[in-house]
């Protein structure tokens, strides 16, 4: 079953523009981590935050966490075509094991 | 490139048959976690190793099995094929299982025919 719910399932934008993707989830979490998924390729790991953490850069990436509204969200900057792809929140839970993913979001960004 | 690698890229098989996934973690990752991931059903966490001894299983099939060896290599065996088996089956591994970052393989495609 999945945690996460994210929000939007698919954003188009143009090249230059700003995304920006949400995530929910439910339960009490140690991190929370991005993930990007090239068309049927494995995924790739953007960013972690930590549950103590409010606000991380990477780059283009800048990443928030809500922990009373267990939300976060993850925005790109000057978005490329080179970044369309899905995109994956997933939350760890204290104790270790297994990431729970959310749905994705699919983004399309247009040159 | 993640540093993980699955063997195979591609797999086609049969109805009722059974398949061998693999998986080499990165260099000195302990973790291996195995995940599904489906149309219907998204990224399931299968079951993870911990050198070599299973630490967590998630919605895992009692139709597989996985193992970790010596040299930290994993396995995941799928048999008696069902049709909705076919899906893009990730190795992923971390240093660190209580906290820190999984890094995924390229992943194996299966397609169950």
């Amino acid at each position: 079953s999945q945690q996460g719910e994210e929000d939007p399932q698919a954003l188009s934008i143009q090249e230059g523009e700003n995304a920006t993707m949400n995530c929910s989830y439910k339960t009490s979490i140690n991190n929370l981590q991005w993930y990007r998924q090239n068309s049927g390729r494995g995924l790739v790991h953007l960013i972690l935050i930590r549950s103590n953490e409010r606000e991380k850069h990477s780059g283009r990436l800048r990443v928030t966490l809500d922990t009373s509204k267990k939300s976060s969200s993850l925005l790109i900057t000057a978005s490329r075509a080179a970044d369309t792809a899905s995109y994956f929140c997933a939350t760890f839970p204290y104790g270790g094991g297994k990431l729970i993913f959310g749905q994705g979001t699919e983004l399309s960004v247009k040159p | 490139d993640s540093g993980v690698t699955q063997t195979p890229k591609h797999l086609i098989t049969a109805t009722g048959q059974r398949v061998t996934l693999r998986c080499s973690p990165r260099s000195g990752d302990l973790s291996v976690y195995w995940y599904q991931q489906s149309l219907d059903q998204g990224l399931q966490f299968l079951i993870q190793y911990y050198n070599g001894e299973e630490r967590a299983k998630g919605n895992i099939l009692e139709r597989f099995s996985a193992q970790q060896f010596p040299d930290l290599h994993s396995e995941l065996n799928l048999s008696s094929l069902e049709l909705g088996d076919s899906a893009l089956y990730f190795c992923a591994s971390s240093r660190d299982p209580r906290t820190d970052t999984q890094y995924f393989g390229p992943g194996t495609r299966l397609t169950v025919l």
